[in-house]
């Protein structure tokens, strides 16, 4: 039973590029969690999606910051126009209800140079 | 808000010597409490948690009891191996759920 996917594990990218990020949440996990760890800061929730609902955005930064989980397919978060301090690493959790034990990827680290 | 407060690290220990990382929160209501690990290269796993004061979980060697007194959730292991190598987070979550509040993380490094 393979655990939470996230690719890429590694990710460049340019000021104002586009950045997508994936996470598969193990099988028969229906909920999804995404956290951002700033550098010297601990993770931060950012949102809670289940399949094809956003549940609680409230750490979702106001622009250019979105996510969606569709029926079919991984979890994306997507960030628009990268700025240097979207620099940080991404964590993706799932869990199989919202009372559940969620488990965690490896993360994405996202660079912007 | 909710927050958490970590010892700083790195933390460098000899093999078979005694760990405390301590872990301090505050939170509105009544949080359970967790401790996670990160072992280089891979994702968080939780290691152990508490959801009551004065509950005790422990897994691995590791411990933490749950204080409400002193707002605390330190980790503990009497005996630790160059394998306990890692970063450790302390976090909680308030009303159920998986929206955690983590702390910054302690490095833990474990020389022979």
């Amino acid at each position: 039973n393979a655990g939470v996917m996230q690719n890429p594990r590694h990710l460049v990218r340019r000021r104002g590029q586009e950045a997508r990020l994936r996470c598969s949440p193990m099988k028969g996990h229906s909920h999804v969690y995404w956290y951002r760890q700033l550098p010297e800061e601990g993770l931060k929730f950012m949102v809670y999606l289940q399949k094809e609902n956003i549940i609680d955005e409230s750490g979702m930064p106001k622009e250019r910051f979105s996510a969606e989980f569709p029926k079919e397919g991984p979890s994306i978060l997507r960030i628009q126009q990268v700025v240097r301090g979207d620099s940080a690493a991404y964590f993706c959790a799932s869990s199989r209800t919202d009372n559940t034990e969620a488990f965690f990827g490896q993360g994405t680290r996202l660079t912007v140079v | 808000g909710d927050s958490v407060t970590q010892m700083e690290g790195p933390v460098t220990l000899s093999e078979e010597a005694f760990l405390t990382i301590n872990c301090t929160y505050t939170a509105t209501g009544y949080p359970s409490l967790f401790w996670y690990v990160q072992y280089p290269g891979e994702g968080l796993q939780l290691l152990l948690k508490a959801t009551k004061a004065d509950d005790k979980g422990s897994n691995k060697g590791f411990e933490a009891t749950y204080r409400k007194e002193t707002t605390s959730f330190h980790l503990e292991k009497g005996s630790v191996q160059v394998s306990d190598s890692a970063v450790y987070f302390c976090a909680l979550v308030t009303g159920g759920g998986n929206k955690l509040t983590f702390g910054t993380g302690t490095q833990l490094k474990v020389e022979l």
